[in-house]
């Protein structure tokens, strides 16, 4: 059974620190490895993706990846009011069409 | 701007009544997913296609089945409706490979009365 886990929260940081979430997943051969932001009452959105092993940055976003530990994160610098939100992680097996597996979601409050 | 489109935003259906949910994308996608989301429960995928007239089971399929006639819709058919379907429906699509994740509709919130 592929799982990807990720603590539900709620994660409070104040406004303008970083806020940071964790996803760890169980297939060591996984491939591709998403972040989703959901509104209440929205539908997901993509944030970031990421491939390769190490860091990716898009503005105030950085998603990191380390394979041989299995765990996948995301990072907010200069947290903001609106980054209130929960945050899916997603994770390509890259083994059929049934594509993604997604998390529960760590639900994020900004604290102005 | 890419988009993929529910039909419906906001559905309240009876209970034994049939329902269908629609969704078109103009992205040109090959896969296409119907999930649901309940709280605590996170998204749970319903069915699938990956092709026109073809579709594969999900995690959940009992009470639903989908068409799909053409490659851009996907539809989502609740045979007959139970309270227990009360759910926010998100339809998605993607590339056959899913590299580059998926792309959302805005979602139906399905409410069984």
């Amino acid at each position: 059974q592929k799982e990807v886990e990720q603590n539900s929260g709620p994660l409070s940081v104040p406004e303008g620190a970083i806020a940071s979430l964790n996803c760890t997943y169980s297939d060591r051969g996984s491939q591709s490895f998403f972040w989703y932001r959901q509104y209440s009452g929205k539908s997901p959105e993509l944030i970031m993706f990421i491939y390769s092993n190490g860091d990716k940055e898009d503005g105030r976003f950085t998603a990191q990846l380390n394979k041989a530990s299995q765990y996948v994160s995301l990072l907010i610098r200069d947290s903001q009011p609106s980054d209130s939100a929960t945050y899916l992680c997603a994770v390509n097996w890259g083994g059929g069409a049934d594509g993604l597996t997604f998390g529960k979601g760590t639900h994020l409050i900004i604290q102005p | 701007d890419v988009k993929v489109t529910q039909s419906s935003r906001y559905l309240v259906k009876r209970t034994g009544e049939k329902v269908f949910l629609e969704c078109v994308q103009d992205m040109d996608h090959e896969n296409m997913f119907w999930y649901r989301q309940d709280p605590g429960l996170g998204l749970r995928l319903i069915y699938f296609s990956y092709d026109v007239k073809m579709k594969e089971k999900g995690d959940i399929p009992e009470g639903y089945s989908v068409s799909r006639e053409k490659k851009e819709r996907f539809s989502l058919i609740l045979e007959s409706a139970s309270t227990n379907q009360t759910s926010m429906y998100l339809c998605a699509s993607s590339f056959p490979t899913g590299d580059y994740g998926y792309t959302f509709g805005s979602g139906t919130r399905l409410t069984v009365v």
